[in-house]
């Protein structure tokens, strides 16, 4: 069974740098065909995709915010950390972690999501 | 970016009922798009991947189809556990999109 667990801050500062660390268990990032991402979702409105990282090291990021995120793996912990800097308060959502499929191409499951408020 | 489209944004039925919901993307993306359910307070849920294939555990009143640029999704008997919003994604190409949401109301 695979589970996936966010963990990180709940409240940052404006300017901040936010880094979130996804927790899994019941899969290997040294597996091929497999990868971790990283969503959010603002409250109210649909989620956004941010990032993903491939068994291989390869990564993929939201053009729109490329400048501001890292993600990163750590295979042995079974643990990838998100980093986005310059936090604001449009920033504010539920960020969830998910376990990705590279061959089906799916997002499954997710973690149950951290709610991150960027207030000063 | 590939933009998605669904409609409608809001659904009223009645338990039994039969519904579609449709996701339309502005270019083609095959077949690589997924159905998601989400209920408050919780994280999406994969229901349907590949447009048509119904993920491991998911009632088969559920079901999806189309490529291209028009996909659909039917739940062919409302249950009330049903009610939720659900969104489509397209899995083609990067960044990975959704479409903004369609929300199931219980008439």
């Amino acid at each position: 069974q695979i589970t996936l667990t966010e963990s990180g801050p709940t409240l940052v500062k404006p300017t901040q740098t936010l880094t979130l660390t996804c927790s899994f268990s019941g899969f290997s990032l040294s597996s091929s065909d497999v990868g971790v991402g990283w969503l959010r979702q603002p409250p109210g409105k649909a989620p956004e995709w941010l990032a993903l990282i491939y068994w291989d090291d390869d990564k993929r990021y939201s053009p729109s915010l490329k400048s501001r995120i890292t993600i990163t793996k750590d295979t042995s912990k079974n643990q990838v950390v998100f980093t986005m800097t310059n936090m604001d308060p449009v920033d504010t959502a539920t960020y969830y972690c998910a376990h990705y499929y590279y061959d089906l191409r799916t997002f499954d499951p997710w973690g149950q999501g951290t709610l991150v408020t960027v207030s000063a | 970016d590939i933009q998605l489209t669904q409609s409608p944004s809001f659904l009223s039925a009645s338990v039994g009922d039969r519904v579609t919901i449709t996701c339309r993307a502005s270019q083609g993306i095959y077949s690589y798009l997924a159905w998601y359910q989400q209920k408050p307070g919780k994280a999406p849920k994969l229901l349907i991947y590949r447009a048509s294939t119904l993920q491991s555990g998911v009632p088969s009143r559920f079901s999806g189809r189309g490529s291209g640029t028009e996909f659909t999704l039917t739940i062919s008997s409302l249950q009330p556990e049903d009610f939720a919003t659900y969104y489509c994604q397209q899995l083609d190409s990067f960044p990975r999109t959704f479409g903004q949401g369609t929300k199931l109301e219980i008439k």
